[in-house]
């Protein structure tokens, strides 16, 4: 009964690599976010996307395309790998009214060597 | 930019002892939310506090919030080692997403 779930769970993958992750959620909310953190712990949005449409898009290289295919899901694409896009990178969604709580995946760690 | 930095960056506590933790930000908020990060997984909500409402309670968590000095405390009475985590706040401003912090590592020794 997993509320927001990702896959995979760990990556490792060489540089120059295209890999995905993907993300679904089966709460009903109209918003999924793609967050990033580093290994300081810092997490930062990348994107939100809201019932398929993209309404935030942070400073990310274009290297990170996110694709929503219907508001349940949002997958995150990621081409010509570099190692400094080794992180976590964590899945989540809301009702899109600000303030709403997010509910967030268990993460992908994903490694570039 | 970063909003929400939470203090201290580590704290360690007996078991028992109550763990605070505090958080500032920069710009007016509609709300501040705390959420808790086991080692290895995904963040979890805790409690949200609203920019007109000065203390909530839930459980064993107290969180306060001074929107004239910008800031907010979590305070986790009786601690208990499944407590240790990692804790950070976020605000949001009206339609903008959530802003989180670097967070505090939280260990509570048994």
């Amino acid at each position: 009964d997993t509320a927001v779930s990702q896959t995979p769970k760990y990556l490792v993958t060489q540089m120059g690599n295209d890999k995905s992750i993907k993300c679904e959620q089966n709460l009903g909310h109209d918003t999924m976010y793609w967050y990033k953190q580093d290994s300081k712990k810092f997490l930062k949005i990348m994107f939100s996307y809201n019932n398929k449409e993209l309404i935030i898009n942070e400073t990310v290289p274009n290297r990170f395309s996110p694709k929503s295919p219907d508001k349940a899901h949002l997958n995150l694409h990621i081409n010509s790998l570099e190692l400094g896009d080794s992180a976590v990178y964590f899945c989540a969604s809301s009702q899109i009214q600000p303030g709403n709580t997010i509910y967030f995946g268990e993460g992908s760690w994903l490694t570039v060597v | 930019s970063q909003q929400g930095e939470e203090d201290p960056q580590a704290l360690s506590i007996q078991e028992g002892e109550n763990a605070t933790m505090n958080c500032s930000y920069k710009t007016s908020i509609n709300n501040l939310q705390w959420y808790r990060q086991n080692s290895g997984r995904g963040l979890v909500h805790l409690i949200l506090i609203r920019s007109n409402e000065r203390e909530k309670h839930s459980g064993r968590l107290r969180v306060t919030l001074d929107t004239s000095k910008k800031s907010s405390s979590l305070l986790i009475t009786a601690s208990r080692a499944a407590d240790t985590a990692s804790y950070f706040c976020a605000t949001d401003a009206g339609n903008t997403p959530l802003v989180f912090g670097k967070g505090t590592r939280l260990s509570v020794i048994a």
